[in-house]
């Protein structure tokens, strides 16, 4: 079964920073490329990072320079560092792995940027 | 202003059909994949359509959708209350470099 578990939400101040991970099993992990997408309560859905099977990033611009996407294949991890956080940075967090689509979502784990 | 725009809201009673249109630009829709997920209270999105017009094993074939142009469009078929959930499309934008999801839009089942 796949699983996706994400971890290291929390309630920081402006400025701070926090790291996610996003625990995976269930399948081959390098074989697939990862995903960050948040939500706001009662608002959309917007993608922030991905990473790709070979290393390859992509940011979001409003987080770029702020935020850093990685990935351990020998550890089915992968994490987001979140540096320099903003209010409007606040949201429910997912993790997804996608291919051909954002096919499995976790739960997500929730980031509150507030004084 | 948002890349790729979906109507807010979409309504029908049951058994009807509903459509969901996506606008977005050559950059975007006009020349990538587009895909469509259904988000359901309380639970992860899930994925409905995928390159374009592709349905992942599983998705009722109540569920289709095209793309012409800068635009894509999702239609329910036979529509039931359990479809009462919000959708969007998503697509790569080759200029940006970044995913896009749509404004989303609720659908609302009378």
């Amino acid at each position: 079964e796949v699983q996706l578990v994400e971890s290291g939400g929390g309630l920081v101040q402006p400025g701070g920073s926090l790291r996610l991970s996003c625990a995976a099993s269930g399948f081959t992990f390098s074989a697939y490329d990862f995903h960050w997408v948040r939500q706001v309560t009662g608002k959309g859905l917007e993608w922030v990072s991905s990473i790709g099977t070979v290393g390859d990033t992509y940011y979001l611009g409003s987080v770029k320079g702020r935020f850093i996407i990685s990935r351990e294949d020998a550890r089915n991890s992968v994490s987001l560092q979140m540096n320099n956080l903003r209010a409007e940075d606040s949201a429910l967090y997912h993790c997804v792995r996608a291919r051909h689509g954002f096919h499995y979502w976790g739960q997500g784990t929730q980031v509150t940027v507030s004084s | 202003q948002s890349l790729v725009t979906q109507p807010p809201s979409a309504s029908g009673t049951p058994g009807q059909r509903v459509t969901i249109s996506c606008s977005g630009r050559s950059s975007n829709i006009g020349s990538q994949d587009v895909y469509w997920y259904q988000h359901l209270p309380g639970a992860t999105p899930k994925l409905l359509i995928y390159h374009s017009d592709q349905r992942p094993s599983g998705v009722p074939d109540r569920f289709s959708a095209s793309k012409s142009g800068t635009s894509a469009s999702l239609a329910i078929g036979g529509l039931r209350s359990e479809d009462e959930a919000d959708y969007y499309c998503a697509v790569w934008d080759a200029s940006l470099r970044i995913h896009v999801f749509g404004t989303g839009t609720a659908v609302t089942v009378l």
